[in-house]
C-alpha cells in the first residue's frame, strides 16, 4: 500500500457545519479507505471506496473519489461534537497489499 | 463481528523490565497480525508483521531483539518491550486481518498505552 497524504493537517469547524478532508495519492489503486481515530484509542475502519466507485456514503459520511486527479474527499454533514478526532486515509494498490502506510492525518475538532 | 482486544489498556513500567501486550481476534481467525506504534500527535508507524507460525516481519530500524513478536495461534499475537526504557514510551496498537478478502481489511484493536518511568 502507499502513504495517504490528508490536507489539511487541522480543522476546527462549529457544531452542526460540514466538515471536508481531503486525501491525495500517487500510483493507481485498487480501494481507498477511511479511518477515524479518537484520542488516545484505536483506530475504527469508517469506509472503502473503490476504484471503479466515484462516491459513497455511510450514514453521515460521504466519500468520493476521483481516480484522474489522484484524490478523494471525506465530508461528514452536520458535525456533532464526537466527531471530534484524527481521520486517515489510506490506499491499497492495485496489486492489493497487506500492510497499511498512514499519514498524518486531519485532526478535526468540532467546537460547541 | 470482527473484534480485536488488546491486554492491557495501559501499563506503566520501571525502565528495566519487560512488558508484554496481548492482541486478540476475538471472533475471526487472524492470518496476519500488525503492530503499530504511535507518539502522540503523531501517525501510526507499522512495526512488524506477523503471520500465524512464522517468525515477523520488522520495518526498518525496528529492533527485533527489542520488540518480540509471537504469534503462535490465529487469535492471539503478543509484543513483548524487553529492557524498556522511557523513550518506549508509546502508544501500541494492533491490528488482524483474516487473509480473507482481496484487500486484506485491518481490524483494529484499542491500543496499549505503555508508560517507562
Amino acid at each position: 500500500s502507499q502513504q495517504g497524504e490528508e490536507d489539511p493537517q487541522a480543522l476546527s469547524i462549529q457544531e452542526g457545519e460540514n466538515a471536508t478532508m481531503n486525501c491525495s495519492y500517487k500510483t493507481s489503486i485498487n480501494n481507498l479507505q477511511w479511518y477515524r481515530q479518537n484520542s488516545g484509542r484505536g483506530l475504527v475502519h469508517l469506509i472503502l471506496i473503490r476504484s471503479n466507485e466515484r462516491e459513497k456514503h455511510s450514514g453521515r459520511l460521504r466519500v468520493t473519489l476521483d481516480t484522474s486527479k489522484k484524490s478523494s474527499s471525506l465530508l461528514i454533514t452536520a458535525s456533532r461534537a464526537e466527531d471530534t478526532a484524527s481521520y486517515f486515509c489510506v490506499t491499497v494498490g492495485i496489486q492489493g497489499a497487506q500492510k497499511l502506510v498512514f499519514g498524518q492525518g486531519t485532526r478535526l475538532t468540532i467546537n460547541p | 463481528g470482527a473484534v480485536v482486544s488488546q491486554h492491557p489498556s495501559w501499563v506503566i513500567c520501571k525502565s528495566g523490565t519487560s512488558v508484554k501486550i496481548e492482541c486478540r481476534s476475538l471472533d475471526f481467525q487472524a492470518t496476519t497480525m500488525f503492530w503499530y506504534r504511535q507518539f502522540p500527535k503523531q501517525s501510526l508507524m507499522l512495526m512488524a508483521t506477523s503471520n500465524e507460525g512464522s517468525k515477523a516481519t520488522y520495518e526498518q530500524g525496528v529492533e527485533k531483539d527489542k520488540f518480540l513478536i509471537n504469534h503462535a495461534s490465529l487469535t492471539l499475537s503478543t509484543l513483548t518491550v524487553t529492557s524498556a526504557h522511557p523513550e518506549d514510551s508509546s502508544f501500541y496498537i494492533c491490528s488482524a486481518s483474516s487473509g480473507l478478502t482481496f484487500y486484506n481489511e485491518q481490524f483494529f484493536g484499542p491500543g496499549t498505552r505503555l508508560t517507562v518511568l
